[in-house]
């Protein structure tokens, strides 16, 4: 059973670099069956897709997010990475990784991570 | 891309059947079978319960079935369940390697 754990500062200064890892255990990070993916949801709202990426050969964003994410993998680690700059109190969230197998559903989800965005 | 539009919330009795829609555009769900639909309790990660509009992932109960027509989705809970209390969200391909989700109907078992 593939499992994710994200990690990462709970806690980010406006205007700075939210950078998060998702750790991924259990299967075989490097068969190349899925795409990999970051998706956030507002305390009490609902979710919002970040961006996906197919092992870093293929990255998909969010239009409305694109000019400020960057997601990466290292299958080394079995680790996915995102890195969202110049943060507002706006982008404070549970930030979850998932995996998809199509871009169209997620089926396997991380804990989730809050991230609050606050000086 | 706008969210889609689901119900804040819907209600049902055990035993009882509760459908919960969801409506997008000619350009997410009346253009893609790529209708998905997720559960979420109180503090959980999001559970994926169909997909391509009308498939259930393998352990998800038979009690929950999706359908389309145009451009609305909908989610049939049959015989609910005091477990099913939960935030249900859909979701669509929206094309451009985008997908976009509801803003979530919190489902009461009466």
């Amino acid at each position: 059973q593939l499992q994710l754990q994200e990690s990462g500062p709970g806690l980010v200064k406006p205007s700075e670099t939210l950078s998060l890892t998702c750790t991924v255990s259990g299967g075989s990070f490097s068969s190349g069956s899925f795409y990999w993916g970051w998706l956030r949801q507002p305390p009490g709202k609902g979710l919002e897709w970040i961006a996906t990426t197919y092992y870093s050969e293929s990255l998909y964003y969010n239009p409305s997010l694109k000019s400020r994410v960057t997601i990466s993998v290292d299958t080394s680690k079995n680790q996915l990475s995102l890195r969202l700059t110049s943060v507002t109190a706006a982008d404070t969230a549970i930030y979850y990784c998932a995996t998809t197998p199509d871009l169209a559903r997620y089926d396997y989800w991380g804990q989730g991570i809050l991230v609050t965005v606050s000086s | 891309q706008s969210a889609l539009a689901q119900p804040p919330s819907a209600s049902g009795s055990p035993g009882h059947s509760v459908t919960i829609s969801c409506t997008g555009t000619s350009s997410d769900i009346g253009y893609y079978n790529s209708v998905s639909w997720y559960q979420q309790h109180p503090g959980k990660a999001p559970k994926l319960m169909i997909y391509e509009v009308t498939k259930r992932p393998s352990g998800v109960p038979g009690r929950f079935s999706g359908s389309k027509s145009g451009n609305t989705a909908s989610l049939t809970v049959s015989g609910l369940q005091a477990e099913d209390e939960a935030v249900y969200y859909c979701s669509s391909y929206a094309g451009n390697n985008n997908v976009i989700f509801g803003g979530g109907t919190k489902l009461t078992v009466l």
